[in-house]
């Protein structure tokens, strides 16, 4: 049974492009939720989302930063008009339901901004 | 929001030894979960034990157990008999049981085991 997959692990852009992390949840997990570590930093709540919905986008930023888990393929993390301040480990994890809260991480992407 | 501290950047044990990594944190609520979380060098965020807040008895999983004082605010985790193996960034996290898919976390201690 494969765990949380994320893909890629490492992704370079330069100041202004764009950046897609793709997260792929446990078999049988329709709850996918994205959190990112900056530096020196503890991992810092951004969107929760069910399949073709956002539920909760409270912790992310207000531009550039856009969320989707369709009904078919990978939850889409897309960040436009990338920043240095956006060099950071983007975590996604997963749960089964919403009344199971165990959350499974996958091992991250880490964007570098040059 | 929960704010979740951990006073300690870096711990370091030698091996077969005990370490003892702090964590408080700041709540209004009455119902909660805490947890540790282990990040080794391949950052895989793996969970190492989780405390119920209603429930008194301190978790212990294998060689990791938790001193839990609720009227405290204060949550410490112990690694006994550590292992090469422990060496990782823990990371402390706040859940409420009301907004129960948001984790707080604090800055993360580094541990390194001594051979």
């Amino acid at each position: 049974n494969a765990g949380v997959m994320q893909n890629p692990r490492h992704l370079v852009r330069r100041r202004g492009q764009e950046a897609r992390l793709r997260c792929s949840p446990m078999k049988g997990h329709s709850h996918v939720y994205w959190y990112r570590q900056l530096p020196e930093e503890g991992l810092k709540f951004m969107v929760y989302l069910q399949k073709e919905n956002i539920i909760d986008e409270s912790g992310m930023p207000k531009e550039r930063f856009s969320a989707e888990f369709p009904k078919e393929g990978p939850s889409i993390l897309r960040i436009q008009q990338v920043v240095r301040g956006d060099s950071a480990a983007y975590f996604c994890a997963s749960s089964p339901r919403a009344a199971q809260r165990e959350l499974f991480f996958g091992e991250g992407s880490r964007l570098t901004v040059l | 929001a929960q704010t979740v501290t951990q006073s300690q950047p870096e711990m370091s044990v030698q091996e077969a030894e005990t370490v003892t990594l702090s964590c408080t944190y700041d709540t209004s609520e009455s119902d909660y979960y805490l947890f540790w979380y282990k990040q080794p060098p391949s950052r895989q965020m793996i969970l190492v034990i989780r405390q119920e807040a209603y429930k008194q008895q301190n978790a212990t999983e294998n060689r990791f157990s938790v001193n839990f004082q609720k009227a405290a605010k204060s949550f410490s985790l112990k690694i006994s008999d550590s292992q090469l193996g422990d060496a990782a960034m823990y990371f402390c996290a706040y859940r409420s049981s009301s907004n129960d898919y948001k984790l707080s976390f604090g800055a993360g201690t580094t541990v390194t085991v001594r051979a």
